[in-house]
């Protein structure tokens, strides 16, 4: 079974540019959770997604968003890049049922010059 | 606000030894997941703990619930090499995904 796949691995992006990054989830799993993650502030929650609807939302500006396709993949962008966007952006799905765990994709890692 | 603390944040060890790592949450929640991450990879689930007293074991890694005193541990028995990665723990809630993370506990196990 296929697991998470992420693209693209690397952007290089310029303040004040915006960029989407894609999530394929797991086959069978319709939840799609996005994760922001930096050395100084850990893995933060960013959005998560189930039946192309946003379930819950972290707290970030709403220069993030996301949306999710009819076949579960997800995509989130950033607008108007900022430096202290720059980080690994993870997406995780996992099966509908409340306690299955999240099953990651290898990321993507953004930086914002 | 969801919390979810570690104890200890960096952890060097000698192969053979054993460890504790403590992960302390904020909320009544009955679900903590733990994870590890190798540098440079993704995050890979090692168990997932539902109710008070639960306890999973995988090789030389055995984590523990105390719902009631909002503590997991992760036991490392005879700690070898191949276990050198950062281990998260994770609170999630009741009604959908949410995870709070916590900041990760850096294990590196000396030869």
């Amino acid at each position: 079974k296929a697991g998470v796949t992420q693209t693209p691995r690397y952007l290089i992006k310029t303040r004040g540019q915006q960029v989407t990054l894609s999530c394929s989830p797991i086959s069978g799993h319709r939840s799609v959770s996005w994760y922001q993650q930096t050395p100084g502030q850990g893995l933060q929650f960013l959005f998560e997604y189930f039946s192309e609807t946003q379930r819950n939302k972290g707290n970030f500006p709403g220069r993030f968003s996301g949306r999710q396709f009819s076949n579960s993949r997800s995509e989130m962008n950033v607008s108007t890049l900022e430096l202290g966007d720059s980080a690994l952006y993870l997406c995780a799905s996992s099966l509908v049922q409340g306690n299955s765990p999240l099953h990651f994709g290898n990321g993507t890692r953004l930086t914002v010059t | 606000e969801l919390k979810v603390e570690q104890n200890p944040l960096f952890l060097s060890m000698q192969e053979g030894k054993n460890y504790t790592i403590y992960c302390n949450y904020s909320t009544t929640s009955d679900r903590l997941y733990w994870y590890r991450q190798d540098p440079g990879k993704s995050l890979e689930s090692l168990f997932v703990l539902l109710s008070n007293g639960a306890v999973k074991q995988e090789g030389r890694l055995m984590a523990s619930l105390d719902t009631k005193a909002r503590l997991s541990t992760l036991h490392i028995t005879a700690a070898v090499h191949d276990l050198s990665a950062t281990y998260f723990c994770a609170e999630g809630d009741n009604y959908g995904q949410n995870f709070v993370f916590g900041p990760g506990t850096r294990l590196s196990v000396l030869p």
